[in-house]
C-alpha cells in the first residue's frame, strides 16, 4: 500500500523560504518512471502542478515557478523536499505530494495522494 | 501550457440520474503512435485530497464504481456517472499529462438537486 505525508510550517512570512517534505512508503523512488510530484491548491480554487522528481533523480518545474522551486530526493529516507523562495501571500493554499506510476508515458495521471498541508503566507 | 476547460462550473442532479462533466482541451492530447489520449479525472471531496477516477481518457482505476464512466478523443472528452449517489457530491477535475506542464481543469462541482 502506498501512502504519502507531507509534513513543513503552516505559517511563513512573506519574503521567507518554504520548505517542505514529503514521507512516503510502498514504493522505492529508484525506478525510473516512478515519481512523486508536488501540487498545491488555493483555497476555493483549482489544483495546479509544482514539480515532480523521478527515480532517476530527473526533475521538471512549472515553467511559471521554475525560478522559486527546488525539488530533491532521499531515497534513505523515502522523502521529497520541495523549498520554495520569496513567498508571497498568493502562495497561500494547501500544499499536496503524489505518487507518479510507472506507465508507457513519462508524465502520467498521480494517484495517491498526501492528505496535504495547509500553509498560510501572512505577516 | 495547455489550457483545459471544464463545464459546466457546477451542476445539481437529483439521486439516481445521470450527471455529465465536460473537458475541452487548448490542442490534442491524443498521442497518435499509440492511440491514446493523455487525460484523466479525478474526484476531490470535502477536505480530501484528489483521488483518480479514469486514466488514458477511460480506462476506470481499480475500484471504482461502474457508475463512473469516461470518453472523448483529442480534443473534446466527457465524465458521466451514470446514477449520481450521494458519495458522489464533491469537486471533479480533468487533467492532461500529453505534455509538460501537467494541467488541470478549473474543477466541476457536483451537488444533489
Amino acid at each position: 500500500q502506498i501512502t504519502l505525508r507531507e509534513s513543513g510550517p503552516t505559517l511563513v512570512r512573506p519574503t521567507q523560504t518554504l520548505t517542505l517534505t514529503c514521507t512516503f512508503s510502498g514504493f522505492a523512488l529508484t525506478t525510473t518512471g516512478v515519481g512523486v510530484g508536488w501540487f498545491r491548491q488555493p483555497p476555493g480554487k483549482a489544483l495546479e502542478w509544482l514539480a515532480i522528481v523521478y527515480g532517476n533523480d530527473d526533475k521538471r518545474y512549472s515553467p511559471s515557478l521554475k525560478n522559486r522551486l527546488t525539488i530533491a530526493r532521499d531515497t534513505s529516507r523515502n522523502q521529497v523536499v520541495l523549498t520554495m523562495t520569496s513567498m508571497d501571500p498568493v502562495d497561500t493554499g494547501t500544499y499536496y505530494c503524489a505518487h507518479h506510476p510507472i506507465t508507457v508515458a513519462y508524465m502520467n495521471w498521480f494517484d495517491p495522494w498526501g492528505q496535504g498541508i495547509l500553509v498560510t503566507v501572512s505577516s | 501550457d495547455i489550457v483545459m476547460t471544464q463545464s459546466p462550473d457546477s451542476l445539481a442532479v437529483s439521486l439516481g440520474e445521470r450527471a455529465t462533466i465536460n473537458c475541452k482541451s487548448s490542442q490534442s492530447i491524443l498521442y497518435s503512435s499509440n492511440n491514446k489520449n493523455y487525460l484523466a479525472w479525478y474526484q476531490q471531496k470535502p477536505g480530501q485530497p484528489p483521488k483518480v477516477l479514469v486514466y488514458w481518457a477511460s480506462t476506470r482505476e481499480s475500484g471504482v464504481p461502474d457508475r463512473f464512466s469516461g470518453s472523448g478523443s483529442g480534443t473534446d472528452f466527457t465524465l458521466t456517472i451514470s446514477s449520481l449517489q450521494a458519495e458522489d457530491v464533491g469537486l471533479y477535475y480533468c487533467q492532461q499529462y500529453f505534455a509538460t506542464p501537467p494541467t488541470f481543469g478549473q474543477g466541476t462541482k457536483v451537488e444533489i438537486k
